[in-house]
């Protein structure tokens, strides 16, 4: 099971809005709506941002939301702050062997 | 207030073995589906197992299976990982995850180094 693809790298302004993209195969990401995403920043643990391809837990900023179309799902960070500048990842429940796989990861960069 | 500390990191030779725990409060551990997802240095996170809450159902990357067992202990609240047949790529920083197919908190992590 190969990881899901995702853009290196993505940037914007503040205040602008950025999407990255997550995608993979009817086997896992068009399969299923068990799309999850994760914001990392270095050295730090990940953080769950969306999971289900749309649900955002409590306290997750409204900036951030989650969507899906065929074999591809989306992350968009509206209203772009210092505070994104940070490694993103997806992740999907796939039917291969290995159950579970994440994305590439993207670094998004605010300029 | 929900907190994972992992432990049992370290150095160890190729083949050797290594045991890793992840202490959990804050939650209904015993509740809880619970996972370990790695990270290699300057590399993505990669899935490598989880556990129900019961221990009747548990999962495996295909690189590990075979290698590496997933455990739990309900009483002390506590999850394991015990490595086996260690390789180098299996170097990373191990985190525990609270949950299966998407993990809402998560340890610091515990580095764990296969090198002669």
């Amino acid at each position: 099971q190969s990881a899901l693809t995702q853009p290196a790298s993505v940037s914007g302004s503040p205040g602008q809005s950025i999407t990255i993209s997550c995608t993979g195969t009817s086997s896992d990401v068009g399969g299923y709506n068990y799309v999850s995403w994760y914001q990392q920043h270095p050295g730090k643990a990940p953080k769950l941002l969306i999971y289900d391809v749309s649900n955002r837990p409590s306290g997750v900023s409204s900036r951030f939301s989650g969507s899906k179309s065929g074999n591809t799902a989306s992350l968009t960070i509206s209203g772009l702050q210092a505070e994104d500048e940070a490694d993103y990842y997806c992740n999907s429940y796939t039917t291969s062997s290995t159950r579970y796989v994440f994305g590439t990861g993207t670094k998004v960069t605010v300029l | 207030e929900v907190q994972l500390v992992e432990s049992g990191g370290g150095l160890v030779q190729p083949g050797g073995s290594l045991r890793l725990s992840c202490a959990a409060s804050g939650f209904t551990f015993s509740n809880s589906w619970m996972s370990w997802v790695r990270q290699a240095p300057g590399k993505g996170l990669e899935w490598v197992a989880c556990i129900k809450q019961d221990e009747t159902a548990k999962y495996y990357l295909d690189s590990v299976k075979g290698r590496f067992t997933i455990s739990r202990d309900n009483a002390k609240n506590s999850l394991y990982l015990q490595m086996s047949s260690l390789r180098a790529d299996d170097t990373a920083v191990y985190f525990c995850a609270r949950g299966a197919g998407w993990w809402d908190y998560w340890g610091q992590g515990t580095l764990v180094t296969v090198s002669s």
